[in-house]
């Protein structure tokens, strides 16, 4: 079984630019939830998903940040401006239901200058 | 946000087992309590979770004492590839799901 697909796995802008991660999810799975990892800390959930409908946002930064999964599959996250404090991890999970197991992408480490 | 306590690091010899504890003494009726892993540049791993009974599957085994206020896990011979940040997450059943990730413990697995 195919696990949960993320790119770019590297990005570096400069602060200002705008970004844009993609993340594929397992095959059924309908929870899909994006996390912000800064270096030394623990993830921490940005936007969750279930199928294309946003079940809990509380902690996005709205006015940068902004997240899709518009046929409730792949996903989107995207940052417009960057800022420096943005520089982190930024991990997709998803989970075949609302209360089940979450399983983690490998990440995409974006750099801002 | 973190529900949980865990010790910063912690190290093992190579062969031996690894005892990970975690404190949640808030923890309620209704919350799993989940194990994770993080091995440098990889996203978390899931290892293994429980609510009351302690459990174990082929990679660890997960005590949980009977008043659940702690748990404790268990890698039964850690390898050097066991070197990594574990997280204890304490998940309520009906709060959409969410993880609250603490700093976790960085185990350090020693030859």
């Amino acid at each position: 079984e195919a696990g949960v697909a993320q790119s770019p796995r590297y990005k570096i802008i400069e602060k200002r630019q705008s970004v844009a991660f993609w993340c594929n999810p397992i095959s059924g799975h309908a929870t899909l939830y994006w996390y912000q990892q800064i270096l030394g800390q623990g993830p921490k959930l940005l936007i969750q998903f279930q199928n294309n409908g946003v079940v809990d946002d509380s902690q996005l930064p709205k006015d940068r940040f902004s997240a899709e999964r518009l046929k409730g599959v792949d996903s989107t996250l995207k940052i417009q401006p960057a800022k420096l404090e943005d520089s982190a991890v930024y991990l997709c999970a998803s989970s075949l239901e609302l209360a089940g197991t979450q399983y983690f992408g490998p990440g995409t480490r974006l750099l801002v200058l | 946000d973190a529900k949980t306590t865990q010790p910063p690091s912690m190290d093992c010899a190579e062969g031996r087992a690894a005892n990970l504890p975690c404190n949640h003494s808030t923890i309620s009726g209704n919350e799993y309590v989940y194990w994770y892993r993080q091995i440098h540049s990889q996203g978390p791993q899931y290892i293994i979770h429980g609510l009351k009974n302690n459990e174990t599957n082929e990679m660890a085994s997960l005590i949980i004492t009977e008043d659940r206020k702690s748990s404790t896990l268990i890698l039964p011979h850690a390898t050097l590839r066991d070197t990594a940040v574990y997280y204890c997450i304490v998940r309520a059943v009906y709060n959409f799901n969410k993880f609250y990730f603490g700093s976790g413990t960085k185990l350090n697995v020693k030859p």
